[in-house]
């Protein structure tokens, strides 16, 4: 499977630390992007990295990729309450037409 | 609204039954993809159109599913004879080519009871 797998499965941390979320894929890819989904609702999409880009930064969120590695991690800095959601990493297979996701992190946020 | 709408957003239907689904994407927007999501899981493709052309299909689509684009715009998605284990969310989302991500709908939950 092409898909994306995050890893850990769940994360909780207190209110001001960082998070870190991983992401580790199988074939070639063009892209890789982040979604957050918050319970029961659709996904927002927070960052792209393209597979020629190494690190790319936006507000709070730093997304670095690794592709020797096949690896991607999503790093929330002084994260707050509000960022309690889950988070998808979604490759595509070396195809701009769709994009894989993994099963998320799940990550809480204690005030 | 300039997002992408879903309708309904609660679907509770009896076994055997047919539903369809909505979703409207961002005008502007040619791409449009739908996913399914069951609970703890992510969201897994399941076709996806270019304009009206429905270009590709994933094999968890049988032969009870069908997506319609019919004029490039809004989409529906058809699930005839339901079954207990099409209960999940259905996603919708929308974009441009080569375009920098999805924009989501906040879903249709279908419930086969």
């Amino acid at each position: 499977s092409q898909q994306g797998e995050e890893d850990p499965q769940a994360l909780s941390i207190q209110e001001g630390e960082n998070a870190t979320m991983n992401c580790s894929y199988k074939t070639s890819i063009n892209n890789l992007q982040w979604y957050r989904q918050n319970s029961g609702r659709g996904l927002v999409h927070l960052i792209l990295i393209r597979s020629n880009e190494r690190e790319k930064h936006s507000g709070r969120l730093r997304v670095t990729l690794d592709t020797s590695k096949k690896s991607s991690s999503l790093l929330i800095t002084a994260s707050r309450a509000a960022d309690t959601a889950s988070y998808f990493c979604a490759t595509d297979a070396g195809n701009f037409n769709k994009f894989y996701f993994g099963s998320g992190t799940k990550l809480n946020v204690k005030p | 609204d300039t997002g992408v709408s879903q309708d309904p957003r609660h679907k509770i239907t009896k076994r055997g039954q047919n539903v369809t689904f909505r979703c409207d994407p961002i005008s502007e927007h040619n791409r449009l993809y739908w996913y399914r999501q069951t609970l703890g899981q992510g969201p897994e493709f399941l076709t996806y159109f270019q304009n009206e052309a429905q270009l590709e299909k994933s094999r968890l689509l049988s032969d009870r599913f069908s997506a319609e684009r019919p004029k490039g715009s809004f989409s529906t998605l058809e699930i005839q004879r339901t079954e207990q284990g099409d209960s999940a969310m259905y996603l919708c989302a929308s974009s441009l080519p080569n375009s920098d991500g999805y924009t989501f709908g906040s879903g249709t939950r279908l419930t086969v009871v």
